[in-house]
């Protein structure tokens, strides 16, 4: 099973200020990497496919890089609306599998 | 707009049954892959099982194979999650998802708790 871990575990950040979050896969999964927003109550919310993909309806100041094992996700100006856990998954083998989560909470 | 809604969650003993559902509006459900997903108190995300739109790929999470079984009834736009010999670590919501690979939507989820 590949095992995704994401850093850090809490994000504490000013509104308007540039979020970077870390996910690592424990071996190659390609750009085969998902990443989710979840706000409290709430389901997942899908944000970037393909490593680098915006979803549909996903503003431009959500991004993200990477390939192999190493991704990065940035929100460039935090919205009041973007405080919220963030969850990568990576989808190159079955079973697919999430990152524990990073917060990202306000400062 | 699409629209999944789970149902079944509840309270059940350890050892006991639960049949969840999920009923599926607004996309052609026949053409879609379906997961159930679930998230355990204050925890992650597992990825409990998907099924082809015909059925005729299933994978499940080593958690739970032998013990749970997906099925999906594309006439009445269905999915379902037949979980048996539950134990506590079973405890989360559930979410019904779209898609195989990367879910672009998902349900509000169930809670099911298993407790003595």
């Amino acid at each position: 099973e590949i095992v995704m871990t994401q850093s850090p575990a809490t994000l504490s950040v000013s509104p308007g200020e540039r979020a970077t979050l870390s996910c690592r896969a424990s071996q190659r999964i390609s750009s085969n990497l998902a990443w989710y927003q979840q706000k409290p109550g709430q389901a997942p919310r899908l944000l970037i496919y393909g490593a680098s993909t915006r979803a549909t309806g996903i503003p431009a100041r959500f991004s993200g890089s990477g390939s192999g094992t190493e991704f990065i996700f940035t929100i460039s100006s935090l919205q009041s609306e973007d405080f919220a856990v963030y969850h990568c998954q990576q989808y190159n083998d079955w079973p697919y599998t999430f990152g524990q989560g990073t917060k990202v909470e306000i400062k | 707009q699409v629209q999944l809604v789970e149902s079944g969650g509840g309270l059940v003993k350890p050892g006991g049954s639960l049949r969840l559902s999920c009923a599926a509006s607004g996309f052609s459900f026949s053409d879609y892959y379906m997961s159930w997903i679930r998230q355990a108190p204050g925890k992650g995300l597992e990825w409990v099982s998907y099924i082809s739109s015909s059925d005729s790929t299933i994978y499940y999470a080593d958690s739970v194979k032998g013990r749970f079984t997906i099925s999906r009834d594309n006439a009445k736009n269905s999915l379902y999650l037949q979980m048996n010999s539950l134990r506590a670590e079973d405890t989360a919501v559930y979410y019904c998802a779209r898609d195989s690979l990367v879910p672009g939507y998902w349900g509000q989820g169930t809670l099911v708790t298993v407790s003595s």
